[in-house]
């Protein structure tokens, strides 16, 4: 398995440009998570997805952010227009649900995209 | 908001020794996961522990939980220069969203 899949793994911008990226998630897997890492707040989720539908997105700082899941194989989180305090290095990850309890269980993290906004 | 807190922030031990990291949270949970981080990569997962599992093996890691505390250990046994990383564990609330919480993280160093 190719692992989860993250797209760009660096990307710089200028303030005020719109910023997209990309994730797919390993085959089968239920559950979509994006987080983001920088150094003054640690790891934070942003917005997770169950079977493609937005489940919470109470962790998304502000309207400029927006996540979609078209399909069971994407996910995209843009944000417009961007700003210099985005600038973070911003996960996904994904996992299945597990059996019985439900829920999502251990998850698998890609490699990260660093975005930089000038 | 952060849930756990790993203790200590930073630690450096020689090759071959013990490493010893605690993780305080704050709420019940239904799961803890430990993670490791090398220096600009992504997370990869360790180990996971139940909220009624008390210990937990995984090759030269062990994990306690003590819920009543609401504390974890990881303890690598044996430590190689290769382990050198960040080291953070994360919860999963009981009853709450899917996501995890995350803590600030031990930064590790295994001196050769």
């Amino acid at each position: 398995d190719a692992g989860v899949i993250q797209s760009p793994r660096h990307e710089v911008t200028e303030m005020g440009q719109e910023v997209t990226l990309r994730c797919k998630p390993i085959s089968g897997h239920d559950y979509l998570f994006w987080y983001r890492q920088t150094m003054m707040r640690g790891l934070e989720l942003l917005i997770y997805f169950n079977n493609n539908v937005p489940i919470d997105d109470s962790g998304m700082p502000e309207d400029r952010f927006s996540a979609k899941m078209p399909n069971a194989s994407f996910s995209t989180l843009k944000i417009q227009p961007s700003e210099p305090r985005d600038s973070a290095v911003y996960f996904c990850a994904s996992s299945l649900e597990r059996v019985g309890t439900g829920g999502a269980d251990t998850q698998y993290f890609g490699p990260g995209t660093r975005l930089t906004v000038l | 908001s952060q849930q756990g807190e790993e203790d200590p922030q930073a630690l450096s031990i020689q090759e071959g020794e013990n490493a010893t990291m605690n993780c305080s949270y704050k709420t019940s949970i239904n799961n803890l996961q430990w993670y490791r981080q090398n220096s600009g990569r992504g997370l990869v997962h360790l180990i996971l522990i139940r909220s009624n599992e008390r210990e937990k093996h995984s090759g030269r890691l062990r994990v306690t939980l003590d819920t009543s505390k609401k504390s974890s250990s990881l303890l690598i046994t044996a430590s190689r220069a290769a382990d050198t990383a960040s080291y953070f564990c994360a919860t999963r609330e009981r009853g709450g969203a899917d996501g995890l919480t995350f803590g600030k993280g031990t930064h590790l160093i295994i001196q050769p």
